[in-house]
C-alpha cells in the first residue's frame, strides 16, 4: 500500500498568511494526488486533482504542485473561511489512501 | 448540481448487518466510477470501497474485504454498500463520493457498531 505522510499535522497562522502544506508518497505516484479541504462536520471538498489542477469553482488562492513523491498545496491570502483540515489522497493505485490531515488554525 | 444523499446508518452490534445507500442526482451516474469512504469523527478519511461506472469492477479496503459488497444500480441512480459481520472498528461516518478523483461528496450516513 502506498502510505501519505502530511506534515506538518497542524499549523498556526495569522488572517493574510501564506501557508504550505506538504505531502510524501511513499512511492512514487506520478500526478494521481487529489487535496480536501473539510469543515468540522461537514463532507471534505475537492481542491485540487492531478496535483495541480483546480476543481471548477475553486478559488485561484490554492495551488498545488510536485509529481512522484513530494507534493505542496499552497494558500495564500489565508482568510477566515479557509481555515479547515485539508488531506491529500493518491490515486495512482489501490488501495487508494489519504494522507493523515492538517489543520490549519487561527493564530 | 451534483447531489449524492447517504442513507442506512444507524446503531447495530457487533457481527450484524447495514445495507448504506446513496442516491445520486445531477449528473449522468452511469458515467462515473464512484465510492464510499469512511471517517471516525476527529480522525482521518478511510477509503473503503469503489466500484467502476459499469459495475464490472469493484475494489476493497483489505480491512472489508468479504465482509462488504459495493454494488450500484443505475436504473435508480443509486450506490449500495452491504454491510455484514461488522466490528466496532467499522464505525464511522460513510461518504460516498463519486470518480477516482472524489469530485463531490455526499454529507454522510454514521454506522456505530456497538453492543
Amino acid at each position: 500500500d502506498i502510505q501519505m505522510t502530511q506534515s506538518p499535522s497542524s499549523l498556526s497562522a495569522f488572517v493574510g498568511d501564506r501557508v504550505t502544506i506538504t505531502c510524501r508518497a511513499s512511492q512514487g505516484i506520478s500526478n494521481y494526488l487529489a487535496w480536501f479541504q473539510q469543515k468540522p462536520g461537514k463532507a471534505p471538498k475537492s481542491l485540487i486533482f492531478g496535483a495541480s489542477n483546480l476543481q471548477s469553482g475553486v478559488p485561484s488562492k490554492f495551488s498545488g504542485s510536485g509529481s512522484g513523491t513530494d507534493f505542496t498545496l499552497t494558500i495564500i491570502n489565508l482568510q477566515p473561511e479557509d481555515f479547515a483540515t485539508y488531506y491529500c489522497q493518491q490515486y495512482n493505485s489501490y488501495p487508494l489512501t489519504f494522507g493523515g490531515g492538517t489543520k490549519v488554525e487561527i493564530k | 448540481e451534483v447531489q449524492l444523499v447517504e442513507s442506512g446508518g444507524g446503531l447495530v452490534q457487533p457481527g450484524g448487518s447495514l445495507r448504506l445507500s446513496c442516491a445520486a442526482s445531477g449528473f449522468d451516474f452511469s458515467d462515473y466510477w464512484m465510492n464510499w469512504v469512511r471517517q471516525v469523527p476527529g480522525k482521518g478519511l478511510v477509503w473503503v470501497s469503489g466500484i467502476s461506472s459499469d459495475g464490472n469492477n469493484r475494489k476493497y479496503a483489505d480491512s472489508v474485504k468479504g465482509r462488504f459488497t459495493i454494488s450500484r444500480d443505475s436504473a435508480k441512480n443509486t450506490l449500495i454498500l452491504q454491510m455484514n459481520s461488522l466490528r466496532a472498528d467499522d464505525t464511522g461516518v460513510y461518504f460516498c463520493a463519486t470518480s477516482t478523483t472524489f469530485d463531490s461528496w455526499g454529507q454522510g450516513t454514521l454506522v456505530t457498531v456497538s453492543s
